[in-house]
């Protein structure tokens, strides 16, 4: 149990295009869903926590309105790249909280490698 | 700064060799701990976790971690490596002062010879 799907697991679009990647717990409810971007040979670097009915709350130097999150149903979320540019290429993965768990733990994704030509 | 280190950014080790990947934190409050795998073209999985408890956690593939509250430490370890073992580890932990938020350390790179 506690698996979590993304969609695409690749994609690659023109620069100033919009790019929408989906966050899906598949056999379980998830109050909270977070979005990380890792870039190579780097860690994971948490970019917004998303609550299920509620804006997403960013990080510090997260632009809000260049990635555009929501979290729509207790099993979907889904992160927009707004007019992406090269930069904005690299690996994002998504995470999943348990509805109802007593802890903390998160359920990745397998990542979405996004690259912006 | 709050923040998660881990010591070793790439190791490089024979198969039947001992591991030991160090992590330390600098939260403060009650803290949950993880060890996350990354193994070459997969996602994220987990090795284990401390919530409370016993401070030795045992977890999958025969790895374990020990919980030190008064280092601030929580470090993983595997008596014997195996080459299947070569991964990317990540430390993590979520602290009451980081407002539930996972916080990983930089990772640290295991390769495996044969």
């Amino acid at each position: 149990g506690a698996v979590v799907s993304q969609h695409p697991s690749w994609v690659i679009c023109k620069s100033g295009t919009s790019v929408k990647i989906e966050c899906r717990s598949l056999d379980f409810q998830a109050t909270t869903m977070f979005w990380y971007r890792q870039f190579p040979k780097q860690s994971l670097m948490l970019m917004a926590t998303s609550n299920e009915g509620s804006k997403a709350t960013y990080e510090q130097g997260v632009e809000k309105d260049k990635f555009l999150i929501n979290h729509a149903s207790l099993t979907l979320s889904t992160l927009t790249v707004t007019s992406a540019h090269p930069e904005d290429s690299s690996f994002y993965i998504c995470s999943a909280r348990r509805y109802g768990a007593g802890s903390y733990e998160q359920y990745f994704g397998p990542g979405t490698r996004l690259t912006v030509t | 700064a709050q923040s998660v280190s881990q010591h070793n950014h790439h190791v490089i080790l024979s198969e039947a060799a001992s591991l030991e990947l160090g992590c330390n934190y600098s939260y403060g409050g009650t803290v949950n701990l993880f060890w996350y795998v990354q193994y070459p073209g997969q996602h994220l999985q987990l090795l284990l976790k401390y919530f409370s408890g016993d401070p030795l956690v045992k977890g999958i593939k025969g790895f374990e971690a020990e919980f030190i509250k008064s280092k601030f430490s929580f470090n993983l370890r595997k008596p014997s490596v195996q080459w299947s073992d070569t991964a990317e580890y990540f430390c993590a932990v979520i602290s009451t002062d980081s407002w539930g938020k996972l916080q990983f350390g930089a990772g640290t790179q295991v390769v495996v010879t044969p």
